[in-house]
């Protein structure tokens, strides 16, 4: 079985200061990691995702997230945010054929 | 390259009738999976569609139930609604084989009363 942790439910940030949303795993299959955003009134898009190979993971809109597998986490970091990012992250692990998402996180971003 | 469409955006039921969401699949897709979002929360697994047969389920009851059709567009239909059932019901279609990725569409609000 597969389960995602998400610590935050809500992180503040100002403009221009770097972030990290943090997300932890649990997973009995092979591990596929994925970082989804969602804006007020609507679905989800894939912000990025780890298969394999490099454990550093960059997506879009400058964010990117790193794999460490010996404490089964997946945050995601941005260095500078934007008033843009205001929205709800969601980490999500694949199981054999579906996604187990976490709670999410709220990111609110001021000037 | 038509992403994932869903339909209606929004719909208000009472509590004992039935709904049907439907969703368009993103073309070349041939995987439908179904999430259902409640105010608050992570999206939950309903079920998976792949060849038009179903491929997977959550942890949901019998009353909600799926269709695939032969050109991959897709229907949650859910019987006897409950006010728990007030959600924002996701499809999100793949590709099995290919890259695990899951297109989502902007979802069906689903209001119970």
């Amino acid at each position: 079985a597969q389960s995602v942790t998400q610590l935050d439910s809500q992180v503040p940030v100002f403009e221009e200061a770097p972030v990290e949303l943090r997300c932890n795993y649990s997973s009995s299959v092979s591990v596929y990691l994925f970082w989804y955003v969602q804006y007020p009134n609507q679905g989800l898009q894939l912000l990025l995702k780890y298969l394999s190979g490099s454990t550093l993971v960059k997506g879009i809109n400058g964010f990117e997230a790193e794999f460490n597998k010996s404490q089964t986490s997946f945050h995601l970091r941005k260095p500078s945010v934007h008033i843009s990012d205001t929205a709800e992250y969601f980490c999500a692990v694949r199981g054999y054929s579906t996604l187990t998402f976490g709670k999410g996180t709220m990111l609110l971003v001021s000037p | 390259e038509t992403g994932v469409t869903q339909s209606p955006t929004h719909l208000i039921k009472t509590r004992g009738q039935q709904v049907t969401l439907r969703c368009s699949s993103q073309s070349g897709h041939n995987t439908v999976s179904w999430y259902q979002q409640a105010l608050g929360q992570g999206p939950q697994f309903i079920f998976q569609y792949y060849r038009e047969e179903e491929n997977g389920r959550g942890n949901f009851p019998p009353r909600f139930s799926g269709l695939q059709f032969p050109n991959y567009s897709s229907e949650l239909n859910v019987n006897a609604l409950e006010l728990d059932d007030s959600a924002l019901y996701l499809c999100a279609s793949s590709l099995t084989g290919g890259s695990y990725e899951q297109y989502f569409g902007p979802g069906t609000r689903l209001t119970v009363t």
